[in-house]
């Protein structure tokens, strides 16, 4: 199993541009979830999914969409990059998003906003 | 969801044991206590979770008193390679985990 995949490690865009963060399981999780970790600090929830369909925000939604149409991917939408949005992105995964289910995360993507 | 304090770093040197104290004082009855490593550049990584007395695998132990108010995440003997962000997470409201600032955990040589 790969586990969970990000895609791209590095990513450095121009104020008001949009991209997508791509994350994916081959675990065959219903729980998937983004999180944002900037310097020095613990991991704040941006959103979440119970499974394919159903998503939910998280603690920082705002500036940032997520879809959820198949139960291996979970793209976060990045829709006009400020540079508050500069930041490392991790994606997890669980088996249904329980406290006891271990949370399984991405390699993350570092992401800069001029 | 419970609120969690721990230490904002520790220092220790190889061979040691190094005991990681977080203190929930509002843990919920059905709350489990988890504890997730975070090396330099990667995600977070579970290392152990327990509800109550101790638990015990490869990488760690997990204390839990009696009244369950606190924890101690015990590494055994760390190496260099130990060195990371030490996270301690109390239940979780609706799906959503929280992650607070951690203990930093510097070993040297």
């Amino acid at each position: 199993n790969a586990g969970v995949t990000q895609t791209p490690k590095f990513q450095v865009l121009k104020t008001g541009q949009s991209m997508t963060l791509q994350c994916a399981q081959d675990m065959n999780h219903e729980y998937m979830s983004w999180y944002r970790q900037d310097p020095g600090m613990g991991l704040r929830l941006i959103h979440y999914s119970v499974g394919a369909g159903i998503t939910d925000q998280g603690e920082v939604p705002n500036g940032y969409n997520v879809s959820r149409s198949t139960t291996e991917d979970f793209p976060l939408r990045l829709l006009s990059a400020a540079p508050s949005q500069t930041s490392v992105y991790f994606c997890a995964s669980s088996l249904q998003g329980a406290e006891t289910d271990t949370q399984y995360f991405g390699p993350g993507t570092r992401l800069t906003v001029l | 969801l419970a609120k969690t304090t721990q230490p904002i770093s520790m220092d220790s040197y190889e061979g040691q044991e190094v005991n990681i104290t977080c203190s929930h004082n509002n843990i919920a009855t059905n709350d489990y206590i988890t504890w997730y490593q975070q090396f330099p550049s990667q995600g977070p990584r579970f290392i152990i979770q327990g509800y109550k007395t101790k638990v015990t695998n490869e990488v760690a132990s997990l204390f839990i008193p009696a009244d369950r108010k606190s924890s101690t995440l015990s590494l055994p003997r760390v190496s260099l390679s130990d060195t990371a962000v030490y996270y301690c997470l109390v239940g979780s409201n609706d799906y959503k985990l929280s992650f607070g600032a951690g203990t930093t955990v510097t070993v040297r040589a």
